[in-house]
This record gives structure tokens, C-alpha cells and sequence, in this order.
């Protein structure tokens, strides 16, 4: 039920790209994206809903594909603050569900 | 709106004894969650509760573990006769119930068990 993040890890420059990818095997209800730094609680990023709601901060872009059950989180730009972890955390679509099973996560270094 | 917050930070107990933690949660936020992290993984869901209900609990929470929310806002959750495997970094959230509930962590409760 844990959705498979890739990759699992990426080393990036100031100012280059990468796009995060989250896939489940369950049909999805939700996908919500958070950030977690070295010691610290994860912070919430982008919740993305079926039928198209989303929900996040403005510089952080993520698509959705219902039908593929796949999530993708977009950085561009990147800042060295956007160092750390990034999980994926899926909600299945069963009645009543509303835990999220998140995945084992995508280590980001960015570095100068 | 000071966010989640839990105590204490930290706590290192001897095995088979018994732990609780608090978890206060944004005030207005009527939904109260439980995860556990270990060291390179992803947050591992607990139990959920909805005001003072407990709705969904994971089938691989053992009967060790026992959490309340007696009044819908602070939770406790409990561990009993604790384990070595039961350190872990121990999380909770909180959402409303309305609209794209995304979930708020707190700083986590680090449990080490020696």
C-alpha cells in the first residue's frame, strides 16, 4: 500500500530543475507532498485532489494522474533551501479512509 | 495559531516500561493523527481521531499501544512494557475536516528504548 517514490535521491545545482515522482498501486483519492529536513517535522507542501482541487504553496508546482494513480512534485529554480527529503503521502479511495501511507522518500542536495 | 505541538521532545526509557506522549494540535483543527518514523523512512500511520472518536487504527499497532483524545483537543498516546523496536521518532498531525485537509506536523516525540 506504500506508494514508490522516484528517485531516491538527486543532487542538483542552484538554478536547475527536477520533477519527483510518486506512483501507488491502490486508486487514489489524494496525494499530498511535504518537505522534511534533517531533525525536523515534515512540512506541508501541496495536497493535489481527484477532480482536479490542489491546494500549496505558490512556488511549488505538482501535477496528478488519476487514471495512472501517479503523482509528480515539479522544483524549478531550485534553492539551496530546498535541501531535504520530500515524501509522498497517498490516500486511498475506499470509503472512510483517511490515513496517508507515505512513501520511503527522495533525498534533494542542492548544492552551490 | 501556534501550530502542533508535543511533548516531551525527547525521552529514553529502560525496556518494559511504559511511556506517554502529548500531542496539542492547531486549535480550530478537529482531526488529530499518530505516525511513527524510523531512520530513513516515511512517516508510518497509527490511528486517527475525529474530535474525541477514534476512527481507524493500523493493524500493525499492537495492543501496546493505546491513545486517547478525551475532551477533542490534546491527544496521549501511550506505549506500554516498551521494546527496543519501539524507538522511533513518534509524530502527530492535525487537519480539518473540510476541504483539502492536509495535515500539520508537530516537531515529533524521539523515543529511544535501551
Amino acid at each position: 500500500q506504500q506508494p514508490v517514490q522516484s528517485p531516491q535521491a538527486v543532487i542538483l545545482r542552484e538554478g536547475e530543475d527536477a520533477v519527483i515522482n510518486c506512483s501507488s498501486s491502490k486508486a487514489l483519492y489524494s496525494v499530498h507532498w511535504y518537505r522534511q529536513k534533517h531533525g525536523e517535522a515534515p512540512v506541508f507542501l501541496m495536497i493535489l485532489l481527484k477532480g482536479g482541487e490542489q491546494k500549496g504553496h505558490e512556488k511549488i508546482s505538482a501535477s496528478f494522474n488519476e487514471k495512472k494513480q501517479q503523482s509528480s512534485l515539479y522544483l524549478t529554480a531550485s534553492q539551496l533551501s530546498y535541501s531535504g527529503t520530500y515524501f509522498c503521502g497517498t490516500e486511498h479511495e475506499v470509503a472512510g479512509a483517511n490515513n496517508l501511507f507515505f512513501g520511503t522518500g527522495t533525498r534533494l542536495t542542492v548544492i552551490p | 495559531d501556534t501550530g502542533v505541538s508535543q511533548n516531551p521532545r525527547h525521552k529514553i526509557t529502560k525496556r518494559g516500561q511504559n511511556v506517554t506522549f502529548r500531542c496539542d494540535p492547531i486549535s480550530e483543527h478537529n482531526r488529530l493523527y499518530w505516525y511513527r518514523q524510523t531512520l530513513g523512512q516515511g512517516p508510518e500511520f497509527l490511528t486517527y481521531f475525529q474530535n474525541e472518536a477514534q476512527l481507524e487504527k493500523s493493524r500493525l499497532l499492537s495492543d501496546r499501544f493505546s491513545a486517547e483524545r478525551p475532551k477533542g483537543s490534546f491527544s496521549t498516546l501511550e506505549i506500554q512494557r516498551t521494546e527496543q523496536g519501539d524507538s522511533a521518532m513518534y509524530l502527530c498531525a492535525s487537519s480539518l475536516v473540510v476541504g483539502a485537509y492536509e495535515q500539520y506536523f508537530g516537531p515529533g516525540t524521539r523515543l529511544t528504548v535501551t
